[in-house]
């Protein structure tokens, strides 16, 4: 088992809609949780962050995080066609224990139709 | 203000051979990490340098090498090229080690082993 599992995809959905991307993990001394949008040929760019369980919101950007489940999501509102990435969730531990590098999931690829 | 910059954006080396990619971090920041993005995959965490040390390393071999320059920019070393080495290799920086956000990726550098 992979220590953080996400669904690859595509994911096709229609412009205007609800997008929900989720990962889950194995780690329970994971603390921040990132989810980062990658387009093609480019680095990956921080959307969202959440330090240990709870939601966040942003725009039209909403990260929830669920660590009894060991469960993220990120829910995109009003998607748009230049929302059409791959979506990365990463995470990590506390500083100093040895656990700076992220872990990520594979990502998710997005298409949103116009 | 520039993000991080990376270079060379493509290369291409035989099997065997030895490769330095190089990476300058965002002004402000003083630590960088690496990371290997394979094909369809997420970013594995390679290592992180600070303060011209290498603080954290994944789970790479010894073939994998780096250097931080007191400038605070880093050069990532691979040895002894294999065909699995084809990959995008990202740099990251941040304002401190073991921040668990603010991390900024570069566009990073693909490399092609033949």
């Amino acid at each position: 088992q992979k220590e953080v599992e996400q669904d690859p995809g595509p994911l096709s959905v229609p412009e205007g809609a609800i997008v929900s991307l989720n990962c889950t993990y194995s780690n329970s001394a994971f603390q921040y949780f990132m989810w980062y949008r990658q387009y093609s040929r480019k680095g990956p760019e921080l959307l969202m962050y959440t330090y240990s369980s709870g939601n966040k919101e942003d725009g039209r950007f909403t990260a929830q995080v669920d660590k009894s489940s060991k469960y993220i999501s990120l829910f995109i509102r009003d998607s748009q066609p230049s929302d059409s990435a791959t979506y990365l969730c990463a995470m990590k531990g506390e500083s100093g224990g040895g656990a700076d590098g992220l872990t990520f999931g594979k990502g998710t690829h997005l298409i949103i139709q116009p | 203000d520039a993000g991080v910059t990376q270079s060379p954006t493509h290369l291409i080396k035989t099997r065997g051979q030895q490769v330095t990619l190089r990476c300058s971090p965002k002004s402000g920041h003083d630590t960088v990490s690496w990371y290997q993005q394979a094909l369809g995959q997420g970013p594995q965490f390679i290592f992180q340098y600070y303060e011209e040390e290498e603080r954290q390393r994944g789970n790479f071999p010894d073939r994998f090498s780096g250097h931080q320059f007191p400038n605070y920019s880093s050069e990532l070393n691979v040895n002894a090229l294999l065909l699995g080495d084809s990959a995008l290799y990202l740099c990251a920086s941040s304002l401190v080690p073991g921040q668990g956000y603010g991390y900024t990726f570069g566009s990073g550098t693909r490399l092609t082993v033949v």
